[in-house]
């Protein structure tokens, strides 16, 4: 069964490094979303593309976050300067026209 | 803004107990999502519903537009059910971005 993977399982990184997650949706899905799920929190949306562009974004999704579906296959989450904060777990999901979204295993960042 | 809520945050039963997990909603939507969790905190779609119920094999969903709200039925449970089940709703038709509720932890005792 097609299903959406997600690299790396886990990343740490040092507060104000750039870090890039990486998903790869399942390949005849159209709309792409990123969440995030901070530990004991609930999920919370970050932002979703469609047709190579941004169709929504979150209040927490600001300049330091952006988005790319580089090559057709891969879409990727970029966090420009990490802080503290953006520790959490983030998953990839996607979608097609039926609207049932399949999420990845999520990647944990750890941000010190 | 829609705010989800889910009770109760937490139960537990015993094996083979009747299972139901209430989710509520303030604002119209399009559609709501079951959602899954397990204890490695993968995500796995459930069920999506806008109207009515939908059954797949011993977890069932039921869903009241008029009342804002949604109930998970799981019969017959089993401690491999135990996990977090999470309420979920998208308020535009089609595909569109996901308010959470908080959840609610199921732990199933043999």
């Amino acid at each position: 069964e097609p299903e959406v993977t997600q690299t790396p399982s886990h990343q740490v990184t040092q507060m104000g490094q750039e870090v890039i997650l990486r998903c790869v949706p399942i390949s005849n899905h159209l709309y792409f979303y990123w969440y995030r799920q901070i530990l004991g929190q609930k999920v919370e949306f970050l932002v979703s593309f469609y047709n190579n562009e941004i169709s929504e974004k979150s209040e927490i999704f600001d300049d330091q976050f952006s988005v790319e579906r580089p090559d057709g296959s891969n879409f990727t989450l970029k966090i420009r300067s990490t802080k503290l904060e953006d520790s959490a777990m983030y998953f990839c999901a996607s979608s097609d026209m039926g609207g049932t979204q399949y999420f990845g295993p999520g990647t944990r960042l750890l941000v010190l | 803004k829609n705010e989800v809520e889910q009770s109760p945050q937490n139960l537990t039963a015993q094996e083979e107990e009747f299972i139901t997990i209430n989710c509520s909603y303030s604002v119209g939507i399009s559609a709501l999502h079951w959602l899954q969790q397990h204890p490695g905190g993968g995500i796995v779609s459930l069920f999506m519903l806008s109207s009515g119920k939908k059954k797949h094999g011993r977890l069932i969903a039921t869903i009241n537009i008029q009342e804002k709200h949604s109930s998970l039925h799981i019969t017959a449970s089993h401690p491999r059910d135990s996990a977090v089940y999470i309420c979920a709703v998208g308020l535009k038709a089609g595909n569109e971005k996901l308010t959470f509720g908080t959840g609610t932890r199921l732990t199933i005792i043999p």
